[in-house]
């Protein structure tokens, strides 16, 4: 079956970039997406890329997919306290119209 | 503007009893999503819906139940807590094809 992992724990210094990783099983996927979700709230999603397409960049986000390896990573740049979050990482097939989504990764960004 | 609300926010409830949290969304979306949200497993579906009378069985449906009579809405029914169900249960919706899903704000369920 479809499954997606992400390693759960990321502390960063203010200011330095933060990159969190996934991987995902299912070969089909067409869309791979990133959501943050900060304390109490519910998921919203940062952004999200093609199958098709290596890398997609916005403001201080980059995302990186690696098709062959079925890795995914989230770069964020210069990293703020308020980027403190829970991200998840989500995969989505051409032809279903459910997600899949990993555990989460949980970014603490230290003064 | 359109948007996408849960009840109760909070609930605190005891073994054996129904439970129904509320999942309303004002986008006139056809897909409709219930997750529970667990430390180590992330979101793991319950049922989903992609239309009115449609209903559908999710990853960790066992106890829990949906019913769809109008798009707007998609109650997720508890038959009898069990404590295994304390959990952060979040709705989403989603007007399908390359869209993505949005989250309700999340429920927090705590059976005593």
């Amino acid at each position: 079956g479809e499954d997606v992992e992400q390693s759960l724990f990321l502390s960063v210094r203010e200011g330095d970039s933060s990159v969190i990783n996934c991987t995902y099983t299912d070969s089909s996927s067409t869309y791979l997406y990133w959501y943050k979700q900060e304390p109490g709230a519910g998921l919203q999603l940062l952004t999200y890329i093609f199958s098709n397409m290596d890398m997609k960049q916005d403001q201080r986000l980059t995302v990186l997919l690696n098709k062959k390896d079925k890795h995914l990573s989230l770069r964020i740049a210069d990293t703020q306290t308020g980027d403190s979050a829970i991200y998840f990482c989500a995969e989505r097939d051409n032809y279903g119209q459910n997600f899949v989504f990993g555990p989460g990764t949980r970014l603490s960004v230290l003064p | 503007d359109a948007e996408i609300t849960q009840s109760p926010r909070h609930k605190i409830t005891e073994t054996g009893r129904q439970v129904t949290l509320a999942c309303h969304q004002t986008w006139n979306h056809n897909n409709m999503f219930w997750y529970r949200q667990d430390l180590g497993h992330g979101l793991r579906l319950i049922h989903y819906s992609y239309g009115v009378q449609d209903t559908n069985k999710g990853e960790v449906s066992d106890g829990y139940s949906v019913s769809r009579s109008n798009t707007e809405d998609l109650p997720l029914t508890l038959e009898s807590a069990a404590s295994s169900q304390t959990s952060v249960y979040f709705c989403a919706s989603s007007p399908g094809g390359r869209e993505t899903q949005y989250f309700g704000p999340g429920t927090r369920l705590l059976v005593l």
